[in-house]
C-alpha cells in the first residue's frame, strides 16, 4: 500500500459527460502529480500540483482541470468526454516540489461508452 | 527536453536466469533515475531510483540498476528470475532542477516461464 488513494477505482460514463477524480496524497506529501495511462499513448504527465499551487504543465487537454485543495487532496476533473479519454488515471504524491521519489496510488479506470 | 527509450516491449526468461531491462536516456541536465513496477491491475511501484549518488543502485525484490552516463543507460538486473517478477517494468526520468515531472518509457513486459 503506498499510502496514495484514489476514488473511484473503476468509472463508466458516456461520451459527453463529466467526471471527476479524487486522490488523496500520502500523509505528508505537499505535492501530488497527475497521469494518464492508456495503451496507445503509455504513460503520460498530466499536471503536478505543490501546495495547492500548480506547477507544471504536461499534455493536458484543456477539457480537463485539476485543483489541490487545502487539505491538500487533489482533483482531477474531465469534461466533454470523448471514447478516446477512455484509460487509466493515476496519482502520485511526493514530499517536495522536485520528483526525487514519487508514490502512485491505484489508479481509476475511466471507461467512456 | 528529456526521455527515455526502453529496447524490448516484451522480455521472457526462464525462473532463474538472468533478466536485464534495457533503458537509455536523454537529457541535458543531470538526471534522475527511476525504475518502477506494474503488476496486472495495480498502480507503479518504485523499484529503485538514481539520484546522484552511488552509480550502482540496489533496489527491492533483487533487482539492481547501474547508471552508465558514457553510455546513458540504466539497464535494470536481477541474478535470478523469479515467477513473481512478471511484471511490466518502466523507467522514468526526472531532473533535479525546478519542478521537473517524471518522464516515462513506454515499458518492458517481463513473462517468466517456469
Amino acid at each position: 500500500d503506498s499510502g496514495v488513494t484514489q476514488t473511484p477505482k473503476h468509472l463508466i460514463t458516456a461520451t459527453g459527460q463529466r467526471v471527476t477524480l479524487r486522490c488523496s496524497p500520502r500523509s505528508g506529501d505537499l505535492s501530488v502529480y497527475w497521469y494518464q495511462q492508456s495503451l496507445d499513448q503509455g504513460l503520460q504527465f498530466l499536471i503536478q500540483y505543490y501546495n495547492g499551487e500548480e506547477r507544471a504543465k504536461g499534455n493536458i487537454l484543456e477539457r480537463f482541470s485539476a485543483q489541490q485543495f487545502p487539505d491538500l487532496h487533489s482533483e482531477l476533473n474531465l469534461s466533454s468526454l470523448e471514447l478516446g479519454d477512455s484509460a487509466l488515471y493515476f496519482c502520485a504524491s511526493s514530499v517536495v516540489a522536485q520528483n526525487t521519489e514519487a508514490f502512485f496510488g491505484q489508479g481509476t479506470r475511466l471507461t467512456v461508452v | 527536453a528529456q526521455s527515455v527509450t526502453q529496447l524490448g516491449s516484451h522480455v521472457s526468461v526462464s525462473e532463474g536466469a538472468l533478466v536485464l531491462l534495457r533503458c537509455n536516456y536523454s537529457s541535458s541536465v543531470p538526471p534522475y533515475l527511476f525504475w518502477y513496477v506494474q503488476y496486472p491491475n495495480q498502480g507503479l511501484q518504485l523499484l529503485l531510483k538514481y539520484t546522484s549518488a552511488a552509480t550502482l543502485v540496489k533496489g527491492i525484490n533483487g533487482f539492481e540498476a547501474e547508471f552508465k552516463k558514457s553510455e546513458t543507460s540504466f539497464h535494470l538486473t536481477k541474478p535470478s528470475a523469479h515467477m513473481s517478477d512478471a511484471a511490466e517494468y518502466f523507467c522514468a526520468v526526472s531532473s533535479n532542477t525546478g519542478f521537473q515531472k517524471l518522464v516515462f518509457g513506454t515499458g518492458t513486459r517481463l513473462l517468466v516461464s517456469p
